[in-house]
């Protein structure tokens, strides 16, 4: 099993519209999770962290189940500049030593 | 606002050779990390670096890999004798502290031929 597994996509969704990501994790003792997008040949920028109570920052959500081992990005009122690669991150670990994992990213395209 | 900046953008080098590349943390950051995409693949950890020393490392982080910090703002990722499969992207990244949110550099595109 992959250690964060996305569906790659991609998503052509017309402006406007909302879009869900989905993510999991295999590791049981991941620490801090996060979103981030990456534009073509760009860094991965962050996009938010993410908490078991949820968070929300203007038109994204994003959620945490821990028990499921599972993350979700909500994108609202989809714009042409949210079209990139997204990309759910993983901190394993603790007492010092932490392995960052990166999933392989679920391509969105956002369409006039 | 503050940032990750990595030099240079892009290195072209012939196999065996040795490359050094060159990262300046966000400044009141403790931790910092190298990171490659291959082109077309996923983002893969390579090293994490704290307190002076290597906090945690990837199967990838061989020998042929080191890091070093070697004055108060650069961080940089040597690869001893580079090969083909090295040419990537490699990214830096810091944080304010371990698990916390991780800002990244614009990266170095390594071309070994």
């Amino acid at each position: 099993r992959k250690e964060v597994e996305q569906d790659p996509g991609p998503f052509n969704v017309p402006e406007g519209a909302t879009v869900a990501f989905n993510c999991t994790y295999s590791n049981s003792a991941s620490q801090s999770f996060f979103w981030y997008r990456q534009d073509c040949r760009k860094e991965p920028k962050l996009l938010m962290s993410v908490y078991s109570s949820g968070n929300e920052d203007g038109r994204f959500t994003a959620q945490l189940n821990r028990a499921s081992q599972y993350i979700s990005l909500l994108i609202r009122d989809s714009k042409l500049s949210d079209s990139a690669t997204y990309l759910c991150v993983v901190n394993e670990g603790g007492g010092g030593g932490f392995k960052t994992i990166f999933g392989a990213g679920t391509r969105l395209f956002v369409k006039a | 606002e503050p940032e990750v900046t990595q030099t240079p953008s892009h290195q072209v080098t012939q196999m065996g050779q040795e490359v050094i590349l060159r990262c300046v943390p966000i400044s009141n950051h403790l931790y910092f990390y190298w990171y490659r995409q291959i082109l077309g693949q996923k983002v893969e950890f390579l090293v994490s670096f704290y307190n002076n020393e290597i906090s945690e490392k990837s199967e990838i982080f061989d020998d042929q890999f080191s890091v070093e910090r070697p004055d108060g703002s650069n961080f940089t990722l040597k690869i001893r004798s580079t090969k083909l499969e090295d040419s990537a992207m490699y990214f830096c990244a810091s944080s304010l502290d371990v698990g916390y949110e991780q800002y990244f550099g614009p990266g170095t595109r390594l071309t070994v031929t």
